[in-house]
């Protein structure tokens, strides 16, 4: 079964707008992490933003926020104030269990920034 | 050099050749990833070495032989490859482990093309 499902296969947003790009997971354990990256044409992969299954606070770093809803399984990425930097391949990650560091990817979501 | 460095950058190379990618990180980690990366599909874990040694094989044919010489350096030795296998093999390396979060690190990818 797929443990990281990303329904949307491409955006295109607004630059200076908002965009909110969907990530649900599945999984048994009680401790994992879930992560974002960011894949420019380019190829390399960026890492963009962690939160963990006890965290109480949605994590945010910059204009990055996750919005993580555990009883629905839910870790969307909010990305404000979109810059035509921001156009690239996205995807959600997750580790599960402790001591466990393998990531499961989920297909990405490509966004596209309209200047 | 910072990061995570992969060379080749790009690769062409017929099925009866024999050829290597190699991957350093300079971030002082402990844990060492190759993934494979196919048009439409998600990122595909192939082999995992923490501390040098090979804790993970997810099945890939003999045709990929990784080596791990020290906790810097990752190769990925092909032989007699398939036409499928072109594809984009990016490296990760992380903390390992021992730290909370198991963020990795990528580097640029070598995109490979098998004729």
């Amino acid at each position: 079964a797929q443990k990281i499902t990303q329904t949307q296969p491409g955006m295109f947003v607004q630059e200076k707008e908002a965009v909110t790009l969907d990530c649900t997971y599945d999984t048994s354990d009680q401790s994992y992490g879930l992560f974002w990256y960011k894949q420019p044409s380019s190829g390399e992969m960026i890492f963009l933003i962690y939160q963990g299954s006890y965290d109480e606070q949605n994590a945010t770093e910059g204009r990055y926020s996750l919005n993580f809803q555990k009883a629905r399984k839910s870790a969307n990425l909010v990305i404000s104030a979109s810059q035509l930097g921001d156009s690239a391949m996205y995807f959600c990650a997750m580790r599960e269990g402790r001591g466990d560091y393998k990531l499961s990817f989920g297909a990405g979501t490509t966004v596209t920034v309209r200047a | 050099e910072t990061g995570v460095t992969q060379t080749p950058r790009h690769l062409v190379m017929g099925m009866t050749n024999k050829k290597s990618l190699k991957c350093e990180q300079h971030l002082g980690h402990n844990a060492m990833y190759w993934y494979k990366q196919s048009a439409k599909k998600p990122l595909e874990l192939m082999f995992v070495y923490n501390f040098k040694e090979q804790t993970e094989n997810n099945s890939v044919p003999s045709r990929f032989s990784p080596e791990c010489p020290n906790s810097s350096h990752l190769f990925l030795h092909l032989h007699t490859l398939q036409p499928e296998d072109s594809a984009l093999y990016l490296c990760a390396s992380s903390p390992g482990p021992q730290t909370a979060t198991y963020e990795q690190y990528f580097g640029p990818g070598t995109r490979l093309t098998v004729t």
